[in-house]
């Protein structure tokens, strides 16, 4: 079963534009990470955020958590094409990553 | 290339048949982990092991579903007798540590469909 699910499930914005997706998720967590997939490919890591941050940056990411609501949003600053994939947050519950449902962002030229 | 290798890429079978697929992780990491993903959701867990020893088993994998991984190193996950609703990708995982929710590093997955 997911644990955690992404909003929106799709999002296109023009290119130079910032894009922001959420995560929300059901149980208490020890970390929550951000992976990207281009289409067809493996997942790669973005960032990890620890339950005891708030936000975190690397680049172009930033990343917040409240674990008072149980959330936590990805934003990527000045898009570009290179941007365009698929984004899931993944939380570990217990001993191993549970994913979401992911976001599937396009950015256009 | 020191990364997650996985073969084959792509498999396609006829319903009934059996097939495995490898995974190599990197060479250092002591855990290798099992997801399945079919279009448009999130990877699912299925299983992982921590050096040779099998931890834990998602309910979704079956009894038709095994996974190995001999000495620590390489695994193989075969599917006996499958049926159409297998048809999904495949993605192995490794990391290095015992912490709870390590990073991963993914494989490219192997692509199964089931005729």
């Amino acid at each position: 079963s997911q644990q955690g699910e992404e909003d929106p499930q799709a999002l296109s914005i023009q290119e130079g534009e910032n894009a922001t997706m959420n995560c929300s998720y059901k149980t208490s967590i020890n970390n929550l990470q951000w992976y990207r997939q281009n289409s067809g490919r493996g997942l790669v890591h973005l960032i990890l955020i620890r339950s005891n941050e708030r936000e975190k940056h690397s680049g172009r990411l930033r990343v917040t958590l409240d674990t008072s609501k149980k959330s936590s949003s990805l934003l990527i600053t000045a898009s570009r094409a290179a941007d365009t994939a698929s984004y899931f947050c993944a939380t570990v519950p217990n001993e191993k990553l549970t994913f979401g449902t992911g976001t599937r962002l396009t950015i256009i030229p | 290339d020191t990364g997650v290798s996985q073969n084959p890429r792509h498999k396609i079978t006829k319903r009934g048949q059996n097939v495995t697929f490898r995974c190599d992780p990197i060479s250092e990491h002591n855990r290798l982990y099992w997801y399945r993903q079919t279009l448009g959701q999130g990877p699912e867990f299925l299983t992982y092991f921590q050096n040779e020893a099998q931890l834990e088993k998602s309910r979704l994998l079956s009894d038709r579903f095994s996974a190995e991984r001999p000495k620590g190193s390489f695994s193989t996950l075969e599917i006996q007798r499958t049926e159409q609703g297998d048809s999904a990708m495949y993605l192995c995982a490794s990391s290095f540590g015992g912490d709870r929710g390590p990073k991963l590093f993914f494989g490219s997955g192997t692509q199964l469909s089931v005729l």
